[in-house]
């Protein structure tokens, strides 16, 4: 299976920051990577397809990036509702595979 | 709008069984490919298993092959996943997944997800 490894595993930072978040893969995907932002006890809301293509209706603060096995979501000017965890996943293999997330915390 | 509402989760003796449902709306159920994934408490994501559109093809994760089973019913517009044999690692939040709408061939993201069915392993 492919592995997913994201970093950091837990990022502080304050409203207004601009932050980014790493995933790696230990092989190449392409570019076949989406994001996910989980918020505590709610449902993974998705968020960006084939590496930097933005879901209809998720804010342009949040943007990807990367192809091969280095991917990065970047928030451009973090916002209240931005805290929460966030995890990438490849669909290159059927057997699918997730990141372990990346808690992003208020300073 | 895109529903999904899974059902039938609840508390099951290690060694038993368990069948999950998802009942789906607001989408032309046959067109998309579905899939299940679960989240033990305090984890992350893991996917378990998708059906294809048509049902001809199931894929399953190592850690339930042989054990659960997934199906569904294009008549009543669900998603269902026989869970046999069930172990403590099982104990999660299952929750159904519809493929989105720019996928790879067969493989894809997932772009709507249900409220999720909590899975509970103990004796």
């Amino acid at each position: 299976d492919i592995q997913m490894t994201q970093s950091p595993s837990t990022l502080s930072a304050s409203v207004g920051d601009r932050v980014t978040i790493t995933c790696r893969a230990s092989q190449s995907i392409s570019t076949w990577l989406a994001w996910y932002q989980q918020k505590p006890g709610r449902v993974p809301k998705f968020l960006i397809y084939e590496a930097s293509n933005l879901e209809s209706g998720v804010p342009s603060r949040f943007s990807g990036s990367g192809s091969g096995t280095e991917f990065t979501l970047t928030i451009s000017s973090l916002q209240p509702d931005d805290f929460a965890t966030y995890y990438c996943q490849q669909y290159y293999s059927h057997s699918y595979t997730f990141g372990q997330g990346t808690r992003l915390e208020i300073k | 709008e895109v529903q999904l509402v899974e059902s039938g989760g609840g508390l099951v003796k290690p060694g038993g069984s368990l069948r999950l449902s998802c009942a789906s709306s607001g989408f032309s159920f046959t067109t998309y490919a579905m899939n299940w994934v679960r989240q033990a408490p305090g984890k992350g994501l893991e996917w378990v298993s998708s059906i294809s559109s048509s049902s001809t093809f199931t894929y399953y994760a190592d850690s339930v092959k042989g054990r659960f089973t997934i199906s569904r019913d294009s008549a009543k517009n669900s998603l269902y996943l026989q869970m046999n044999s069930l172990g403590a690692e099982d104990t999660a939040v299952y929750y159904c997944a519809r493929e989105g709408n720019h996928c790879r061939s067969t493989s894809c993201y997932f772009d709507h997800w249900g409220q999720g069915a909590l899975v509970t392993v103990s004796s």
